[in-house]
């Protein structure tokens, strides 16, 4: 069982609201990383951590931000949300070394823009 | 470039049918391959992960298969359930960078009929 939470995991908002979606892990992993997925699609990475203090970008342009400040948190935030947002966004983490690392995925946050 | 190829796009099966899922790669130096399962509005959930050495992976009624010289995977479900109606997603890692880049299949949508 994976212990890596996201929250919100719906949410509707206006055009031009900022939004922060939140995960948070439990395990103690070094890496995080955020994808975008839509519908019948698949997986895109937005932005990837190797730990504190380090992030980077994907290979899917994004408008978001992300921080990791602390190991276990790794919040993806829009400031500025447009309709072309809508998606729905996974986070997972996974432990630093070995090529066998089991990567787990949160349960995703879908975000509807309007 | 880098990719990787699901087939079929979408399967139906009768319960207790077995099924074979495929997954052509071109993703070079491979690393490993991965196959997730991820029910509709869920995160995938990883199933197995095979290295370049090992040609066949179990885990209960799910059998991968890997012939990393044609660069083919194959996912067998027996005798299936209800429950085996998801996406199933195969997942490449390479091992040029750091990062053990991950490319991503579009999924094998599969339903299970009573």
């Amino acid at each position: 069982e994976a212990d890596i939470y996201q929250t919100p995991r719906y949410l509707v908002i206006g055009t031009g609201k900022k939004i922060t979606l939140e995960c948070s892990q439990t395990m103690g992993h070094d890496k995080m990383y955020w994808y975008q997925q839509d519908p019948g699609m698949e997986l895109h990475l937005i932005h990837y951590s190797y730990g504190v203090n380090s992030t980077e970008k994907g290979d899917l342009s994004s408008e978001s931000t992300v921080s990791r400040i602390r190991t276990e948190h790794f919040p993806l935030t829009l400031e500025s949300a447009r309709p072309s947002h809508t998606s729905q966004y996974l986070c997972a983490s996974s432990e630093s070394r070995g090529a066998r690392n089991t990567i787990y995925f949160g349960e995703g946050s879908w975000l509807t823009v309007v | 470039k880098n990719q990787v190829e699901q087939s079929p796009q979408s399967l139906i099966i009768l319960e207790g049918k077995n099924c074979t899922l495929q997954c052509n790669y071109t993703v070079s130096p491979f690393s490993n391959l991965r196959w997730y399962k991820q029910d509709t509005g869920r995160g995938p959930v990883s199933l197995t992960i095979m290295t370049f050495s090992e040609n066949t992976k179990s885990n209960g009624r799910y059998t991968a298969t890997l012939d990393a010289d044609t660069k083919q995977s194959s996912l067998h479900i027996t005798a299936s359930q209800l429950s085996d109606s998801a996406s199933y997603i195969c997942v490449v890692s390479d091992r040029g960078s750091t990062l053990g880049r991950l490319y991503f299949g579009r999924g094998t949508q599969l339903t299970v009929w009573p």
